[in-house]
Parts: C-alpha cells; structure tokens; sequence
C-alpha cells in the first residue's frame, strides 16, 4: 500500500459521536483524498485537497470534514450528521495534478468503520 | 461529467483461460483512464494507464488494456489468468472539477474470479 498509512484499522462509533479517521503519506503529494467504499457502489469521493490549507467537496461531502493543515496529513471527521456511516474508508495521494505522466492514486489499506 | 461504466459485476473464468474485464467510458475531450486492482480488505493497487500514445497499453502482473476510441472502451485483459488473479477491479477516468482542480471517478467494480 506504498507509503500512505491509515489509521486505526477498525473503528466503532457509537450514536451522537464524531469519530476521526487518520491518513499519513511520505510520498510528497501534493494531492490527498478521502474515499467511501459500499458493496456494489464502488468508490465514491468525499473530499479531496490539491495544496495546503485548500480542500474540496467530493460528491458525498455531507456530514464529514477534513483538514489539510500539513502536506503529510489529510484526517477525515465522520460527524454525527452521517447518519449512516458504517462503510470502508480510503484514503489515496498522488503527484499534482500538472504531472500528467505521473498522476496516478496510490492508496492506503483502509479504515473500517462501523456503528455500536 | 466524466464517467465509466463497468457493466459485469462478476467475471468468472477458468485458470490459463484469457479474461476480459469491461470498462466503457463518457468524457468530454481527451480521456485519461486507470485500470486499479483492490484485494481483499486493502487499498487499491495500480494496474495500468492510458494518457495518450499507443491503443494497447501494457501494466503490472501481466495485465494489459485496449483503448478503443470509436467504441469509447478500455477493457482490461489478460492472455492467461491465474488463480491469484482473482479480486475486485475498478476502472476510473480523470476529471476536472468547476474549480479547476482533478478527481477521478471510479466505476462499480468487477468482481474477477479464476477458477483452479
């Protein structure tokens, strides 16, 4: 899984609580993103950061956050709001997105969460 | 929007047989196309990529893929497939985002299985 390291491998959350899921890469990409993994949907994007300090909604951005507040990191915070939370999270990297020849997404082996 | 269409959920072929793995896809100018292998409970691995060049691009583990413009297809092959070959497979294309930023969509996936 390259050098991209999430953390914790299984998480339980239980009602009313945010929970905050980790992501470290010693690749030096600049680009990081979070994904949400359900049977038969495959990957959908939740948010994603490009540069320090900037991120975007993904097409499921609803009741999660992010930071970016280091090149390394990039945690995600699954908030109470998420009413259905129980999924498989991926977090990937890659070079910026001007680096045609070079953009491909290295991955993380995943966060698994699910509800108490 | 760009989008990619994997039309099998799942595969199944017999080992030393030659698979096939579909993937169509939707882009408004040039496309930029990923083939991605995820084991169970890991991360996405890279396959392949097609960015420009030759239509049959070569990858890891002996997979390769055909870029056929007039069918707007990007099949993923193998000549003869192992057993260790069997897993999850996603195809995704590049997209740019109303910011000017990149993301990638990500296709259903398709379960292969190899049978001894």
């Amino acid at each position: 899984d390259g050098g991209i390291t999430q953390s914790p491998k299984y998480l339980f959350r239980k009602e009313g609580q945010n929970v905050t899921l980790s992501c470290e890469q010693n690749l030096n990409h600049d680009a990081m993103y979070w994904y949400r993994q359900d049977p038969g949907q495959g990957l959908r994007l939740i948010y994603y950061s490009q540069i320090v300090n900037d991120f975007q909604k993904g097409d499921i951005a609803e009741g999660y956050s992010v930071s970016r507040e280091k090149k390394e990191s990039f945690p995600l915070t699954v908030t109470s709001a998420q009413k259905n939370p129980t999924a498989f999270y991926l977090c990937a990297s890659s070079m910026a997105s001007y680096r045609l020849a070079k953009n491909i997404q290295y991955f993380g082996a995943g966060t698994r969460l699910s509800v108490l | 929007a760009q989008s990619v269409a994997q039309p099998e959920d799942q595969v199944n072929v017999a080992e030393g047989n030659p698979l096939t793995v579909k993937c169509t896809y939707s882009v408004s100018g040039n496309p930029y196309l990923f083939w991605y292998v995820q084991y169970p409970n890991r991360g996405l691995q890279f396959l392949l990529k097609y960015i420009t060049g030759d239509n049959l691009v070569k990858g890891s583990y002996g997979f390769e893929a055909e870029f056929n413009k007039s069918q707007t297809s990007f099949h993923l092959k193998k000549p003869s497939a192992l057993v260790s070959d069997s897993a999850l497979y996603f195809c995704a294309v590049r997209d740019m985002s109303p910011s000017g930023t990149y993301k990638y969509i990500f296709g259903t996936g398709t379960r292969l299985k190899v049978l001894a």
